[in-house]
């Protein structure tokens, strides 16, 4: 089984910080992917990346930033947390952009005070 | 932009009832993926459809996509307090160019024992 592993299942931080997600999958996935989950707006999808080095912005970007130096490796980060970043961040992969289910972390659920 | 409606957004059954939730798309998809949420869990892909009028079966579980390709459904015949747990539909589209999965808002169903 594809494993996607977050690396914080809790994470509190202050406002302004600098917050680092990372999320590792083993299965040599191309497509990698990061979404928050609110109550009521269900999963919206944050960056994504389709190779090593390639991202694409979401539909909820401004605040955000990713990294993908390695392919298994996507990071996401919180340039300088806010309290509307309070969230479940979950990271998915999937083997091809269309066609395949998407594998889910666990998820990160971040609180920033 | 594009949109994927579901409802109900929340469900309370008892045991042994039939339980339906309904997703619907502002625009033509590609195919239509579904997704099982546990309490306190992750996304867990179940299933995709991608003809018109599919309808797909998994023990209980009955899924539908429609003749025109904007809509779909999932239907649980007698429900069990396994069944208990968030769905989401994610809807394929294509926007300015980039292909990508639309989540749903969800359905939460809980069911009373």
């Amino acid at each position: 089984d594809v494993k996607v592993t977050q690396s914080s299942r809790y994470l509190v931080k202050r406002t302004g910080e600098k917050v680092f997600l990372e999320c590792v999958q083993d299965m040599d996935h191309e497509n990698m992917f990061w979404y928050r989950q609110d109550p009521g707006l269900g999963l919206r999808l944050i960056y994504f990346s389709y190779d090593v080095k390639m991202k694409e912005k979401g539909d909820i970007p401004e605040g955000y930033s990713v990294s993908r130096e390695k392919k298994e490796r996507f990071s996401l980060i919180l340039e300088s947390a806010s309290t509307n970043q309070t969230s479940m961040y979950l990271c998915a992969s999937t083997l091809g952009l269309i066609g395949d289910g998407y594998t889910f972390g666990s998820g990160t659920r971040l609180t920033v005070v | 932009g594009q949109q994927v409606m579901q409802i109900p957004q929340y469900q309370h059954v008892q045991e042994g009832e039939d339980f339906t939730t309904y997703c619907n798309s502002s625009t033509t998809l590609s195919n239509i993926q579904w997704y099982k949420q546990r309490p306190g869990g992750h996304p867990v892909f179940l299933i995709q459809l991608v003809k018109s009028g599919e309808v797909k079966k998994q023990k209980r579980l009955t899924f539908q996509f429609g003749e025109a390709k904007k809509n779909s459904s999932l239907h649980i015949t007698a429900t069990q307090t396994t069944d208990v747990g968030t769905y989401f539909c994610a809807g394929l589209g294509r926007t300015s160019g980039t292909y990508k999965y639309i989540f749903g808002t969800g359905t939460r169903l809980k069911v009373l024992a």
